[in-house]
């Protein structure tokens, strides 16, 4: 596609399940990254890959937050045992190479809301 | 630390007024700066950036000088219009480890512009 997409656009959940978010980047970006916007808030990062590879998760919050990318394109984020603190935006980017400069192409999000 | 702290809003201007958005930062090595937007009910768009000093971004009518001794990434626009109208995120990057170019980002400062 032309752009990032991430789907649902909307999450509703309850309180202690498990929600998986989509990332589907630009193709052929290398970099893709996940961030969590709470409401009023600039973006938080959460995690990084460069392909395949997951190279910086530091931004989890919790060990509940896992994010894989088994085949260097399509990522998935998901939460487990979800809190109400989790409710927020999840944001995923995606940029061309590895380099200084080079912007992150961002989807429209999808907005997480827990019971 | 590396943080990026931007002027508080809302602002609100009429149209065709002057507007400038403060952004300063923090960082450890030689950061690029950016400035994205987001349009109500859309996801963030990259706006412009710059990528060393003195460098000057521009895109849409809309400037910003990177300023290394002041550390400083100001937002400005000659004359808005109604379309304007978003909210404003200043970032930056730097290389972290893992090859990792996170975005580092301010909380973002609401413009309304009325006719």
């Amino acid at each position: 596609g032309a752009g990032v997409s991430q789907s649902p656009r909307y999450k509703v959940a309850k309180r202690g399940q498990d929600v998986a978010l989509r990332c589907d980047p630009i193709s052929g970006h290398v970099s893709l990254f996940w961030y969590q916007q709470a409401l009023g808030q600039g973006p938080e990062f959460l995690t990084y890959f460069q392909n395949e590879a997951q190279l910086d998760k530091s931004g989890l919050p919790s060990d509940r937050f896992f994010a894989e990318r088994p085949e260097g394109s399509v990522s998935t984020l998901k939460i487990q045992r979800t809190q109400q603190e989790d409710s927020a935006v999840y944001l995923c980017a995606s940029s061309l190479v590895v380099g200084s400069g080079q912007p992150q192409h961002f989807g429209d999000g999808t907005r997480l809301s827990i019971l | 630390g590396n943080s990026v702290t931007q002027m508080e809003g809302p602002v609100t201007l009429s149209e065709e007024a002057f507007l400038t958005i403060n952004c300063t930062y923090t960082a450890t090595g030689y950061p690029s700066l950016f400035w994205y937007v987001q349009y109500p009910g859309e996801g963030l768009q990259l706006l412009l950036k710059a990528t060393k000093a003195d460098d000057k971004g521009s895109n849409k009518g809309f400037e910003a000088t990177y300023r290394k001794e002041t550390t400083s990434f100001h937002l400005e626009k000659g004359s808005v219009q109604v379309s304007d109208s978003a909210v404003y995120f200043c970032a930056l990057s730097v290389l972290n480890a893992g090859n990792n170019r996170k975005l580092i980002w301010g909380l973002g400062t609401s413009l309304a512009v009325n006719p």
